[in-house]
């Protein structure tokens, strides 16, 4: 089974709005990361949080990691059409090499 | 150009035949990853490489097999086809395994 589940799988916003996305993940991890993708490439990576470090900012994407309950949010600010994509959780699980990600949150903003 | 290649990027073949996808990245980077995309499932890890000489499995590496001889390369190869490999393979990239990862943009693989 997969290490990472986000929720919620499809969010659909305005322009303006802000889009919440969550990622709750099994066992003990090093670091959280974030990607992005765009229909048909590759994920680019937006931000990593260390699993000593709560909150963590780049631009208008805010990420927030509570190891107690083994969940992470991905808040971005005054969203764009250019924001439409999928984005994807992924964590380094302690004393493995494997990055396993999440199901990913389809996000559609509309202009 | 620096960066990470996959090819083919579309690929169609019948069940029971090998197929082999390329895997090429021009930073050095220690790490190689290939993950599958499939709808409902998100991105699944099958086969990791710390280094050359070097892979281990991930999370579904029935039916692939790697190899790594040289840093740069990480070709992944379906030693006889099945319908269900039919997806969407992604090859990645990373200096370290808690760096971010750099991805290549996909072979588009369908197994008739």
């Amino acid at each position: 089974s997969q290490q990472g589940e986000e929720d919620p799988q499809a969010l659909s916003i305005q322009e303006g709005e802000n889009a919440t996305m969550n990622c709750s993940y099994k066992t003990s991890i090093n670091n959280l990361q974030w990607y992005r993708q765009n229909s048909g490439r590759g994920l680019v990576h937006l931000i990593l949080i260390r699993s000593n470090e709560r909150e963590k900012h780049s631009g208008r994407l805010r990420v927030t990691l509570d190891t107690s309950k083994k969940s992470s949010s991905l808040l971005i600010t005054a969203s764009r059409a250019a924001d439409t994509a999928s984005y994807f959780c992924a964590t380094v699980q302690i004393n493995t090499d494997k990055l396993i990600f999440g199901t990913g949150t389809r996000l559609q903003v509309f202009p | 150009d620096a960066g990470i290649t996959q090819s083919p990027r579309y690929k169609i073949t019948e069940t029971g035949r090998q197929v082999t996808l390329m895997c090429h990245q021009t930073w050095s980077h220690s790490y190689m990853f290939w993950y599958r995309q499939d709808l409902g499932h998100g991105l699944r890890l099958i086969y990791y490489s710390a280094a050359a000489d070097i892979t281990d499995k991930g999370e579904v590496p029935d039916g692939y097999v790697v190899s790594r001889s040289k840093t740069e390369n990480f070709p992944l190869t379906l030693e006889s086809a099945t319908r269900s490999q039919t997806s969407v393979y992604f090859c990645a990239s990373s200096d370290q395994i808690n760096s971010p990862l750099h991805f290549g943009n996909g072979t588009r693989l369908t197994v008739t």
